[in-house]
């Protein structure tokens, strides 16, 4: 069984502050997506990583894939409330389809102004 | 270009009862997922259409059914509710079969 980890899987922290979650699998995928789900919605595409090594900046969220493609990492600095929710790593392993994609139970963020 | 869309936002229904959830994907995507999110479980894949037909299904009983129109919106079918079916129910289309855009989301509850 295929299983992504996220660490932490809560943090409160204060605005302005920078923080990282991490997304942790013994499993090598083809490509990595960050989405960020708030209350009550769908979650929504970040980023995807493809390249071992990949680093994707997104104005304040600088997101990168492990070399051996098994892990990834989300910066982000200076949180604003804004960055509220729930952030959530999926992966997809090598040869297979969108159904197959693996979930990670997710970092729950919350930014205190 | 407007995105998944999901309807209705919210269903109440009772233990034993039928309920139906739509989603209507973006234009051009022939491929519809849908998923269960119960609270404070990741995301489980439930079913995949595509082109029209079931292609793949996720480890839940048979009540749990769907089907994909020649519009590619899709229709997914809980039948004989039980209380541990209430979450929130999420679909997701996708075009190359390697991304996926969610939908908001139904909120199905079971009484």
């Amino acid at each position: 069984t295929q299983l992504l980890e996220q660490s932490p899987q809560f943090l409160s922290i204060q605005e302005g502050e920078n923080l990282t979650v991490y997304c942790n699998s013994s499993s090598v995928f083809s490509s990595l997506q960050w989405y960020r789900q708030e209350p009550g919605e769908g979650p929504v595409l970040l980023v995807t990583v493809v390249t071992g090594g990949e680093v994707k900046k997104l104005k304040r969220l600088t997101f990168q894939f492990g070399d051996a493609r098994k892990d990834s990492s989300l910066h982000i600095t200076a949180a604003q409330p804004g960055d509220t929710g729930l952030y959530l790593c999926a992966g997809l392993l090598m040869k297979t389809s969108y159904d197959k994609v693996i979930f990670g139970p997710g970092t729950s963020l919350s930014v205190i102004p | 270009e407007a995105g998944v869309t999901q309807s209705p936002t919210h269903l109440i229904k009772t233990r034993g009862q039928q309920a139906t959830l739509r989603c209507s994907p973006i234009s051009g995507h022939t491929s519809v997922y849908w998923y269960q999110q119960a609270l404070g479980l990741g995301l489980q894949f439930l079913l995949w259409y595509d082109e029209g037909e079931e292609r793949n299904r996720g480890n839940f009983p048979p009540r749990f059914s769907g089907r994909q129109f020649p519009n590619y919106s899709s229709e997914l079918n809980v039948n004989a509710l039980e209380l541990e079916d209430s979450a929130l129910y999420l679909c997701a289309s996708s075009h190359t079969g390697l991304q996926g855009y969610f939908g908001p989301g139904t909120r199905l509850t079971v009484l």
